[in-house]
């Protein structure tokens, strides 16, 4: 499978807890976005890195939330002291990004879906 | 700010009736992508469509056609002869302001939840 992958797909966690997520992006793709969905909305922006830099943040992304992408490959993101607001799908997306080439298709992962107790 | 609306929440149709999504945006820029993007129960978002705002010509790639009018801020998208397997929720989305190395933060609109009746 080269598609973007994601682990793990299910986390269940007591309030208070840190829990983390990984993805993986395609392998040639530069460029890797987070995303958060809740129960019967669209998508929300959370981050999105350019190899290992982190670009941009969300003012959806609270001190709790912190994301890496330490070589450009694979991104993690740890939610730490766990809410039950933070209940959602969280997605990842990568893409091939050049430039002068405009925006690129994102391409998604499954998700990982959390829910905190 | 940018915004997406997607009226309809839900909609059923029998199957091989068409059936139309609608997306009514809202942006500043005046350079801007438009996306539909399809959800199955699986979860992954599947990219079906992206439309830069200088081109308003409409799409047409199998069953389905997207109608882009700028005057009204609208991107509608149509299935012909719907199936069992178009069943899924579909959101619209639209992307900021281009820079040289473009840009794909999305503003998603809420969905619409498609179900075809067999």
């Amino acid at each position: 499978d080269t598609g973007v992958s994601q682990n793990p797909r299910h986390k269940i966690t007591k309030r208070g807890q840190n829990v983390t997520f990984r993805c993986d992006p395609i392998s040639e793709h530069n460029r890797l976005y987070w995303y958060r969905q809740t129960l019967g909305q669209g998508p929300e922006f959370l981050t999105y890195f350019q190899n290992e830099a982190q670009l941009e943040k969300s003012r959806l992304l609270s001190d709790r939330f912190s994301a890496e992408r330490p070589k450009g490959s694979f991104s993690t993101l740890e939610i730490q002291r766990t809410e039950q607001g933070d209940s959602a799908m969280y997605l990842c997306a990568s893409s091939l990004i050049k430039v002068n080439s405009g925006t690129g298709e994102l391409f998604f992962g499954e998700g990982s879906r959390l829910t905190v107790l | 700010a940018q915004k997406v609306t997607q009226a309809q929440t839900e909609i059923s149709v029998v199957e091989k009736e068409d059936v139309t999504l609608d997306c009514v945006y809202e942006t500043r820029d005046t350079t801007y992508y438009l996306f539909w993007y399809k959800q199955p129960p699986s979860g992954e978002l599947v990219f079906l469509i992206r439309r830069n705002s200088f081109d308003e010509q409409n799409e047409i790639s199998g069953r389905y056609s997207w109608n882009f009018q700028k005057s009204t801020s609208s991107f509608n998208f149509t299935i012909t002869a719907s199936q069992v397997v178009d069943s899924a929720v579909y959101f619209c989305a639209l992307s900021g302001s281009i820079s040289n190395f473009g840009n794909e933060k999305l503003t998603f609109g809420t969905g619409t939840r498609l179900t075809i009746i067999p």
